[in-house]
């Protein structure tokens, strides 16, 4: 099945303590990105990669790393927490890019973060 | 301004009724404009791609509106299951642009 897979889902951690989310598509896709989602803000880019060892800064990339070592892995970072990175984030992946009429984004099922 | 307006609702509708939302963008050299679902707490999913000429799946029509700069869905007979939020996406620099939805309930 295709299908872009996150973990973990849920996630309460503390302020400082280093953390991963993984991320991972089987589609072969080129381009992937992480997302959070706060109310009232929607969804708004942190960072995305075009290929391997491509990335580049979305629109709210402080406080988080991406690496992409692999064209199917997209792990998100984040060195320090913080009680505003409290967040749900997703992962997402596409063919090849973002716009394009035909560059659906395949998003993951999202990981609920909390930093206390 | 945001680069993306709509209106968050909920849009309370009766099963059966049409249902429209709009969408709005600030910025015109936008070139691609979708419409997303997202259920609670789940992944966003492609509803569909707004065409220039306006483009109708189903029960669902979206229409592009340049001059005015938004863009709008159309749920036609709506079902229960078309509670959701929906999502508009544009695409003003070479990335998406999300709006923060606007949240439809369908009551029997």
């Amino acid at each position: 099945e295709a299908q872009v897979t996150q973990n973990p889902r849920y996630l309460i951690t503390v302020t400082g303590k280093k953390l991963t989310v993984t991320c991972s598509q089987n589609m072969n896709h080129e381009y992937m990105s992480w997302y959070r989602q706060d109310p009232g803000l929607g969804l708004r880019q942190i960072y995305y990669s075009m290929n391997v060892e491509v990335t580049d800064k979305g629109d709210v990339p402080e406080g988080y790393k991406v690496s992409r070592k692999e064209k199917r892995n997209f792990p998100l970072i984040l060195e320090s927490p913080s009680p505003n990175q409290t967040s749900l984030y997703f992962c997402a992946s596409s063919l090849g890019g973002q716009t394009g009429t035909d560059n659906e984004q395949f998003f993951g099922p999202g990981t609920r973060l909390t930093v206390l | 301004r945001k680069e993306v307006e709509q209106d968050p609702g909920p849009f309370n509708v009766p099963e059966g009724a049409t249902v429209a939302f709009n969408c709005t963008y600030s910025n015109s050299a936008s070139q691609s404009f979708f419409w997303y679902r997202q259920d609670c707490r789940k992944e966003p999913k492609l509803l569909m791609s707004v065409y220039s000429s306006g483009n109708e799946d189903g029960r669902f029509t979206a229409q592009l509106n340049r001059a005015s700069q938004y863009i709008s869905l159309l749920i036609r007979d709506s079902k229960l299951s078309d509670s959701a939020t929906y999502l508009c996406v544009v695409t003003p620099t070479g990335k998406l642009i999300f709006g923060q939805g606007t949240t439809l309930q369908v009551k029997p």
